[in-house]
């Protein structure tokens, strides 16, 4: 079974703009995570969805935003893009909410 | 507010158990325990993970205290591709959804 696939997994962009990271889950899986890693403030929650519903958000800004599909993929967004928001941004899947997550490789963001 | 304290840094040497200490005296009742690693920026990888009794699979074993305030991750025979940063996890309550609060973890380094 394939792992959690996320892209683009490099990206460079300037302050300002906005950027869509893309995540699709291990199949069958209906719940996923997105996570934010930084050297200075390590793993932190972003947001969580299941069945296409926003289940659970951490403590960020409105600038970030998520949706889920029919078909599970989800996409992040982040607009107005800031140099605090390079980082590493991870997904995760589980098969329901409550239940063991799964890692992607990630999508490494710069902003410039 | 991770929930768990960890050792920064730990070394093993090669083929000997390294034993990953973790302190979790706040954990509830019906909150798990998990593992997970990351290898140098990749995603994190799910190891483990256990409620009361002590678990264990083809990756490493879990070791619970009875009081639930503490367990220990094992890696029986550590090897070079074992160095990583390791992380354990209280899971949030189930009726608080599927959050995962990363600390900082202990990085490990098995030596040759």
């Amino acid at each position: 079974k394939a792992g959690v696939t996320q892209t683009p997994r490099y990206l460079i962009k300037t302050r300002g703009q906005q950027v869509t990271l893309s995540c699709s889950p291990i199949s069958g899986h209906r719940s996923v995570s997105w996570y934010q890693q930084t050297p200075g403030q390590g793993l932190q929650f972003l947001f969580e969805y299941f069945s296409e519903t926003q289940r659970n958000k951490g403590n960020f800004p409105g600038r970030f935003s998520g949706r889920q599909f029919s078909n599970s993929r989800s996409e992040m967004n982040v607009s107005t893009l800031e140099l605090g928001d390079s980082a590493l941004y991870l997904c995760a899947s589980s098969f329901r909410l409550e239940e063991t997550q799964y890692f992607g490789p990630g999508t490494r963001l710069l902003v410039l | 507010d991770a929930k768990t304290t960890q050792p920064p840094s730990m070394d093993c040497a090669e083929g000997r158990a390294a034993n990953l200490p973790c302190n979790h005296s706040t954990i509830s009742g019906n909150e798990y325990v998990y593992w997970y690693r990351q290898i140098h920026s990749q995603g994190p990888q799910y190891i483990i993970h256990g409620l009361k009794n002590n678990e264990t699979n083809e990756m490493a074993s879990l070791i619970i205290t009875e009081d639930r305030k503490s367990s220990t991750l094992i890696l029986p025979h550590a090897t070079l591709r074992d160095t990583a940063v390791y992380y354990c996890i209280v899971r949030v309550a189930p009726n608080t959804g599927n959050q995962f609060y990363f600390g900082t973890g202990t990085s490990l380094t098995v030596i040759p």
